[in-house]
């Protein structure tokens, strides 16, 4: 299994600001996910991320919202612009296709 | 359209009781994937099994148990004498197809599990 980290693991941002989440696996992956999980519910997926590729996003999340990089095969990062309360979440990435495994999560509080 | 639903929002059981997990899912696909992760009160979700629609063997590993039932779109989950240390929120989760695109993971609400001492 791949072994990933992001950054940062948790953080508290003011309304209307952005932030940058990372994330890294340490070896080369075709396809990176993003998931939103909102306090006490399910992990929805916001979008795929494939490296050389635009991020394919899912019903409801939009790019300008949510960009999403992929500059190499063990990188990705999601960005959560123009921040409101309702975006306090966990955000969690993973990898891989038969088995995804999951990052620790970036728990994401907006004031 | 897929769908994963865990009728059981919370369970709590004594410590050694056996407990089971419920999951239905509904997809169009003949062939998919269905999953059961752990979340932990870390929160890091831990990825428990991956099973095959064409493979409906049961399978056990140690304490845990998984039931694929194709007939009635079941994929139930059994811990057996549970633990304090198996309280966690259980989702299982179904996928398309493994060619591009089909790879997400359509989630389950969970059910949170707390096994009482």
């Amino acid at each position: 299994s791949a072994v990933i980290s992001q950054k940062p693991s948790r953080d508290i941002c003011q309304r209307g600001t952005s932030l940058t989440i990372q994330c890294q696996v340490d070896s080369q992956v075709t396809m990176m996910f993003w998931y939103r999980q909102q306090p006490g519910q399910s992990l929805t997926l916001i979008a795929t991320a494939n490296q050389g590729s635009e991020a394919t996003y899912e019903s409801g999340f939009v790019i300008d919202k949510f960009p999403i990089s992929r500059p190499n095969l063990t990188f990705s990062t999601l960005t959560v612009s123009n921040m409101s309360p309702e975006d306090s979440s966990i955000y969690l990435c993973s990898v891989g296709r038969y088995e995804q495994f999951f990052g620790p999560g970036t728990r994401l509080t907006v004031l | 359209a897929q769908k994963v639903t865990q009728a059981q929002t919370e369970i709590s059981v004594v410590e050694k009781e056996d407990v089971t997990l419920d999951c239905v899912y509904e997809t169009r696909d003949t062939t998919y994937y269905l999953f059961w992760y752990k979340q932990p009160p870390s929160g890091e979700l831990v990825f428990l099994i991956r099973r095959n629609s064409f493979d409906e063997q049961n399978e056990i590993s140690g304490r845990y148990s998984w039931n694929f039932q194709k007939s009635t779109s079941s994929f139930n989950f059994t811990i057996t004498a549970s633990q304090v240390v198996d309280s966690a929120v259980y989702f299982c989760a179904l996928s398309g197809l493994f060619n591009f695109g089909n790879e997400k993971l359509t989630f389950g609400t969970g059910t949170r599990l707390t096994i009482i001492p």
